[in-house]
């Protein structure tokens, strides 16, 4: 399958601080999302992104398909950014999910 | 629309029991999926299903069992529980293959 990296593993922030994460892939994919795992567990959609650049409130993500690589920019981060955001690139059938970053945004 | 909806949401099995873990959805999506959820992991694919009738293994099959018999319901079966079954399960669905994936909110199972 499809190897799906993500980096940082964990980051911790000041309320208000600005971060970028993540994602490298292994091969040429279909389409790419950006999940946000909150505390309870809830996978919350963020942005489907296969390439380009998308801009929902403080969050955007932009994918560089030929380069194999997506970041997602978080600005002004409040506490309640905190959880686990994943992305996941689709293989031929099914989305393959990296590890996720673990965020903590503290007051 | 409720979007996609799982039952129960916490279940606590013993080692060799079954169950059935319910999934729903009323967007008139073909394709399911069935994911679980290990601790500090991500998710990864159990089973899928195109269509009402056809169903197909993902990534980690071995211990459980799908049907398909109608475009909303998509049960997953976990027949003789073992503790390496203790995880998180999502359902999922879309309308085409390639487009976004909406998730319910996941079925908590603990084996002991």
């Amino acid at each position: 399958g499809i190897q799906v990296e993500q980096s940082p593993p964990d980051l911790i922030l000041q309320e208000g601080a600005n971060s970028t994460l993540r994602c490298n892939f292994s091969d040429s994919v279909n389409n790419l999302q950006w999940f946000h795992q909150n505390p309870w567990g809830q996978l919350i959609n963020l942005f489907y992104i296969p390439s380009g650049t998308k801009q929902n409130g403080r969050l955007s993500a932009t994918t560089v398909a030929t380069e194999r690589y997506s970041l997602l920019y978080i600005s002004s981060s409040q506490t309640t950014d905190s959880g686990v955001y994943f992305c996941a690139v689709r293989g031929a059938n099914n989305l393959f999910f990296g590890t996720g970053t673990r965020l903590t945004v503290i007051p | 629309n409720a979007g996609v909806t799982q039952t129960p949401k916490f279940r606590i099995l013993k080692i060799g029991q079954s169950m059935t873990l319910q999934c729903t959805q009323d967007m008139n999506h073909n394709y399911m999926y069935w994911y679980r959820q290990d601790p500090g992991m991500g998710l990864k694919l159990i089973y899928y299903s195109v269509g009402a009738g056809i169903t197909d293994k993902g990534e980690v099959p071995n211990g459980y069992n799908v049907s398909r018999s109608t475009t909303e319901d998509f049960p997953l079966r976990l027949e003789l529980a073992a503790p390496s079954q203790t995880s998180v399960y999502f359902c999922a669905s879309t309308a085409f293959l390639g487009y976004e994936q909406y998730f319910g909110p996941g079925t908590r199972l603990t084996v002991t």
